[in-house]
């Protein structure tokens, strides 16, 4: 089984802060996505990763940047945390450019105080 | 721009009812379409997909989904859905990234 390992499942950070969000996966996929989850709004994307060193914009990208120096490894930065940005926090990787669905993390739940 | 629209953010139904959450999506090439469906406290799981073929698509635990072209519609059923069944569902569409709708909150009631 795929596996995508997020780090931290609940994490708590001051405004201001400087976050990293890491994230792994075991199946040598290419493609390396992170998303925000809200209520009601569903799941947004932030950033993705074709591959290694490299990294597009999504819908949301304000506010954080990621880094994709492995190919098993997808970081979320969160350069200055704040209030706005407490949610929760998913990655998740796939195979190819299309044709198959993603594999998920198990998330990680952002509070900034 | 694709997009996906879920028309109902909160359903609630009792046992052995039937079940249909509606899915429109708005793109003009070849899609991928999805269901995920996300259990209380668990992770995104993959429901169902549709690539191509049959348009009537069949996934886990007793779901299905019909993807209808001329409307843009891919609307996920279950005959009778069970009390294990309460979890949000995502439809989301695919070209080279997902799209995800809003989410519908589905409640079943013992």
């Amino acid at each position: 089984d795929v596996k995508v390992t997020q780090s931290s499942r609940y994490l708590v950070k001051r405004t201001g802060e400087k976050v990293f969000l890491e994230c792994v996966q075991d199946m040598d996929h290419e493609n390396m996505f992170w998303y925000r989850q809200d209520p009601g709004l569903g799941l947004r994307l932030i950033y993705f990763s074709y591959d290694v060193k490299m990294k597009e914009k999504g819908d949301i990208p304000e506010g954080y940047s990621v880094s994709r120096e492995k190919k098993e490894r997808f970081s979320l930065i969160l350069e200055s945390a704040s209030t706005n940005q407490t949610s929760m926090y998913l990655c998740a990787s796939s195979e190819g450019r299309a044709n198959y669905g993603y594999t998920f993390g198990s998330g990680t739940r952002l509070t900034v105080v | 721009a694709q997009s996906v629209s879920q028309h109902n953010h909160h359903v609630i139904l009792s046992e052995a009812a039937s079940l249909e959450l509606g899915c429109n999506y708005s793109y003009g090439g070849t899609v991928n379409l999805f269901w995920y469906v996300q259990y209380p406290g668990q992770h995104l799981q993959l429901l169902l997909k549709y690539f191509s073929g049959d348009p009537l698509v069949k996934g886990i635990k007793g779901f299905e989904a019909e993807f209808i072209k001329s409307k843009f519609s891919f609307n996920l059923r279950k005959p009778s859905v069970q009390w294990s069944d309460t979890a949000e569902y995502f439809c989301a569409v695919r070209d080279d990234k997902i799209i995800f709708g809003k989410g519908t909150r589905l409640h079943i009631l013992p």
